[in-house]
């Protein structure tokens, strides 16, 4: 079945390291999206990309990078930089159309 | 830039009832798609329903249906014979078709419970 699969489902981090999450789809959509969701504000964007080798910032790209090397895969690293890390984090993709998105199971991040 | 807005952070409703829940937006475009999506316990992102702009039909997909008003830039959701699975956050979502990427402005969310 095709589909979004993030991993891991948890996880913890130390500060001042950084920590990778992974996003990888089967479903062929050339667009994937990185999404933070924190309670009561909804979910910001923080990186999306288009095309192999290419990605944008989005609203809150500060303290976050991304590479987008296969069509398949989108991983976000969460830098040192990242002031307030804790969050959930949701990858998306969509065809370059107008259909919407669809979206992984998402990775709770958690500094300790 | 676009924004969304949801003004009802938590709704309940008795099951086998009827919702609504509201949502406002505000763009100047006048080519955009509006979503909602519903996040129940397990977190996943469903999408329930979805609005072409252009289209004045409201959208229907079984139990659920908008009422899209474009000159008052108001899509709410209808959620007939609510059913305890349909226990979830639901945010409000428009989209602006671009050829540089689609780009998604999501609401705060209402947290619907179901009530038995």
């Amino acid at each position: 079945d095709g589909g979004i699969t993030q991993s891991p489902k948890y996880l913890f981090r130390k500060e001042g390291q950084n920590v990778t999450l992974s996003c990888e789809q089967n479903l062929n959509h050339d667009a994937m999206y990185w999404y933070r969701q924190d309670p009561g504000q909804g979910l910001r964007l923080i990186y999306y990309s288009q095309i192999v080798n290419d990605f944008q910032k989005g609203d809150i790209a500060e303290g976050y990078s991304v590479s987008r090397e296969k069509k398949e895969s989108f991983p976000l690293t969460v830098t040192s930089a990242q002031k307030n890390p804790t969050a959930f984090y949701l990858c998306a993709s969509s065809m370059v159309t107008a259909q919407g998105y669809t979206f992984g199971s998402g990775t709770r991040l958690t500094v300790v | 830039a676009q924004t969304v807005t949801q003004s009802q952070p938590e709704m309940s409703v008795q099951e086998a009832e009827t919702v609504t829940l509201s949502c406002t937006y505000d763009t100047s475009e006048s080519n955009y798609y509006l979503f909602w999506y519903k996040q129940p316990p397990s977190r996943q992102m469903i999408l329930v329903i979805r609005q072409e702009a252009y289209k004045q039909q409201n959208a229907t997909e079984n139990r659920f249906s908008v009422n899209f008003q474009k000159a008052a830039k108001s899509f709410s959701l209808k959620i007939s014979d609510s059913q305890l699975g349909d226990t979830a956050m639901y945010f409000c979502a428009f989209m602006k078709p671009r050829v540089t990427g689609n780009q998604f402005y999501f609401g705060t969310g209402t947290s619907l419970t179901v009530i038995p």
